[in-house]
């Protein structure tokens, strides 16, 4: 099937720095992808829409200036934590869907991102 | 808005059948998912389901759909210690701009 990957898959970092976390389909192209915030025990918030071209679309509630994303290509999207503060500590998931895959919908998922933020 | 519900927690035996189950809000939905995530690990999806099917079998996966009460239930056969994760209900209508709404996700956990 199509992988997903994500990078890196754990990192560590001081307040106020920023953190730059890497999604990418290895096997096909993706016009759309996902992001996602999950917390422990908990389900999948997505936070945004990333078009590839174009600005992304986020969610009610997710700060657009705090979660910068970029989709430059059409195998890769960015999602960059700016400033990171503790509470912004989450697992980060993104997930793409194949161009002209809309018949089943499905999402290919990355293995996520574990921030930490001391 | 459009809600997606699950029970949190199932413990089964190994051998015997799981039924995990969800419910949702959206008359509209067009596709209806069943993804698995394993520890510390993205999503796979399972299977999934078009919102004008009652069943769908696919090995030791069977969904059924009761599209009039908004059910949607995933029953794995034969239950095995490798089944255990937490599984995710989602279901999305493409005219949502492609979004596809989670539930919080059933842990199952598997009973030597």
């Amino acid at each position: 099937g199509a992988v997903v990957s994500q990078h890196p898959s754990r990192v560590i970092c001081k307040s106020g720095t920023s953190v730059k976390i890497e999604c990418r389909s290895l096997d096909f192209q993706a016009t759309t992808m996902f992001w996602y915030r999950q917390f422990p025990k908990q389900s999948l918030m997505l936070m945004a829409t990333s078009n590839e071209g174009s600005k992304a679309t986020y969610e009610q509630g997710v700060e657009k200036d705090k979660f910068l994303i970029n989709h430059a290509s059409l195998t890769l999207s960015t999602l960059t934590v700016t400033s990171a503060h503790p509470e912004d500590s989450s697992f980060y998931i993104c997930s793409a869907r194949e161009i002209g895959n809309r018949n089943t919908g499905e999402l290919f998922f990355g293995e996520g991102s574990r921030l930490t933020v001391l | 808005g459009e809600d997606v519900e699950q029970s949190l927690f199932l413990s089964v035996r190994e051998g015997d059948s799981s039924v995990i189950n969800c419910t949702y809000t959206d008359s509209s939905s067009t596709y209806l998912y069943w993804y698995k995530q394993e520890p510390g690990a993205g999503l796979q999806l399972l299977t999934y389901i078009f919102s004008n099917m009652d069943m769908k079998q696919d090995q030791r996966l069977t969904v059924l759909l009761n599209k009039k009460d908004k059910h949607l239930s995933l029953r794995i056969a034969d239950t095995q210690t490798g089944d255990s994760a937490i599984y995710f209900c989602a279901e999305t209508y493409w005219g949502r701009d492609d979004k596809i709404i989670f539930g919080k996700g059933t842990r199952l956990h598997i009973l030597p």
